[in-house]
């Protein structure tokens, strides 16, 4: 299995500002994801993470609220922009496709990010 | 919008097995069924995946009909520590390739002492 690091754990937030979470996975991956949970929801897909060229945005997202970077195999980041309160939600990283393995048939999630905007 | 029905809760006695169903009616050749887990602030959890065949491992059992429209995630012998939110979770998969995970709204399952 995969062990992914997300920081921050949690934060609190201006209206109008940007965060910027990162995801560390301890091995090279194929496939990175961001999700979004927001309260008393299930998860929804905001994007898949490319190495070496531009996010793949899910319909209702977009790069410029959340531009997204992977610079290689064990991380990548994405960032909240212009914050309203109704980003208020956990944000989560998830890999799939871990070296060695030939299939993404399991694909692992960080801990996830509690934002909070006030 | 996901692919799967499922029952918003149930309860299940320790030690019991807990039998979680799913509707996948329009599952198409190339899908298999995804189960994960959510325990309370924590990311999801894989439990397990099949295509067409029964499949166990060290977590749960995944029993898939016959004409692949439902299926039933098995938990044994079930512990308080089972307590979570289950997705069932229908996902292409083609070539080398697999689809993105989709999450429903899954079935909040309470093992109660």
């Amino acid at each position: 299995s995969a062990v992914i690091s997300q920081k921050p754990s949690r934060d609190i937030c201006q209206r109008g500002t940007s965060l910027t979470i990162q995801c560390q996975v301890d091995s090279q991956v194929t496939m990175m994801f961001w999700y979004r949970q927001q309260p008393g929801q299930s998860l929804t897909l905001i994007a898949t993470a490319n190495q070496g060229s531009e996010a793949t945005y899910e319909s209702g997202f977009v790069i410029d609220k959340f531009p997204i970077s992977r610079p290689n195999l064990t991380f990548s980041t994405l960032t909240v922009s212009n914050m309203s309160p109704e980003d208020s939600s956990i944000y989560l990283c998830s890999v799939a496709g871990l070296a060695g393995q030939s299939s993404y048939n399991e694909q692992f999630f960080g801990p996830g990010t509690r934002l909070t905007v006030l | 919008d996901a692919k799967t029905t499922q029952p918003t809760s149930m309860d299940c006695a320790e030690g019991r097995a807990a039998n979680l169903p799913c509707n996948h009616s329009t599952i198409s050749g190339n899908e298999y069924v995804y189960w994960y887990r959510q325990i309370h602030s924590q990311g999801p959890q894989y439990i397990i995946h099949g295509l067409k065949n029964n499949e166990t491992n060290e977590m749960a059992s995944l029993i898939i009909t016959e004409d692949r429209k439902s299926s039933t995630l098995i938990l044994p012998h079930a512990t308080l520590r089972d307590t979570a939110v289950y997705y069932c979770i229908v996902r292409v998969v083609y070539g080398g390739s697999q689809g993105n995970l989709i999450f429903g709204k899954g079935t909040k399952l309470s093992v109660k002492p």
